[in-house]
């Protein structure tokens, strides 16, 4: 079944770095566009970053433009989020998700894994 | 990056009919087809319910259905159930190629 898996979240101090990944399996990864998307505790949703299915363009929240790289690599099926100087207000829940249909990046995000939690905290 | 506005509330009986609106500006939800709306359960991972404005992907009941107008979507739920009962979110491409989501809104069944 189509199923995406986070992980690599964790506790990190402001102003370090981590790497969330998302294993994606059920379907051909290649030909959908992915997305990362938060919620902080207690929040609304917040669009993060997206990439096209081939990877060659990336778009990014104004919130974390500079700070954040979306990235895939689709002969190991995964989707990356590197985080780097990381801040209180980027706790959040992190959830990888998938366009709802082949080639397109329109945001229609139609399946979304379980979620990884970040905790950025001194 | 202005995040949409949505009711922070609805409400409504069993069987009753409620309509979400999402506002935004012409360089998100009034200039492009690209609206989502998406439910979230406490505790679970978001749903889209409706894609393009007004599309309902395969599987999602045919008691919802969205809208648009201006630069105003629209949820509408028919018939509610107790299960409607959740979080509400809509999403807009917006002019920036980025994508914004609403503030969300909690609908309670009565």
């Amino acid at each position: 079944q189509v199923q995406l898996v986070e992980s690599g979240g964790g506790a990190v101090q402001p102003g370090r770095s981590l790497r969330l990944s998302c294993a994606a399996s059920g379907f051909t990864f290649s030909t959908y566009g992915m997305h990362w998307v938060r919620q902080a505790p207690g929040k609304g949703l917040e669009w993060v970053a997206g990439i096209w299915y081939d990877g060659r363009n990336t778009h990014y929240a104004d919130s974390v433009r500079g700070r954040f790289t979306i990235s895939r690599d689709n002969s190991k099926n995964t989707l990356y989020l590197e985080m780097n100087t990381l801040r209180a207000e980027d706790t959040a829940v992190y959830y990888c998700s998938r366009e709802d249909d082949v080639w397109v990046t329109a945001g229609n995000l139609g399946v979304w894994g379980q979620g990884t939690t970040v905790t950025v905290s001194s | 990056q202005s995040a949409l506005t949505q009711p922070a509330s609805v409400s409504g009986s069993p069987g009753q009919s409620i309509t979400i609106s999402c506002t935004g500006t012409t360089s998100d939800v009034g200039g492009y087809k690209y609206v989502s709306w998406y439910q979230q359960h406490p505790g679970k991972a978001p749903k889209l319910m409706i894609y393009e404005v007004s599309n309902r992907p395969s599987g999602v009941s045919n008691r919802f259905s969205g809208s648009k107008s201006a630069n105003t979507a629209s949820l509408t739920i028919s018939g509610l159930q107790a299960e409607d009962e959740a979080d509400y979110y809509c999403s807009s491409y917006t002019s920036s190629t980025t994508w914004v989501f609403g503030g969300g809104t909690k609908l309670t069944v009565l």
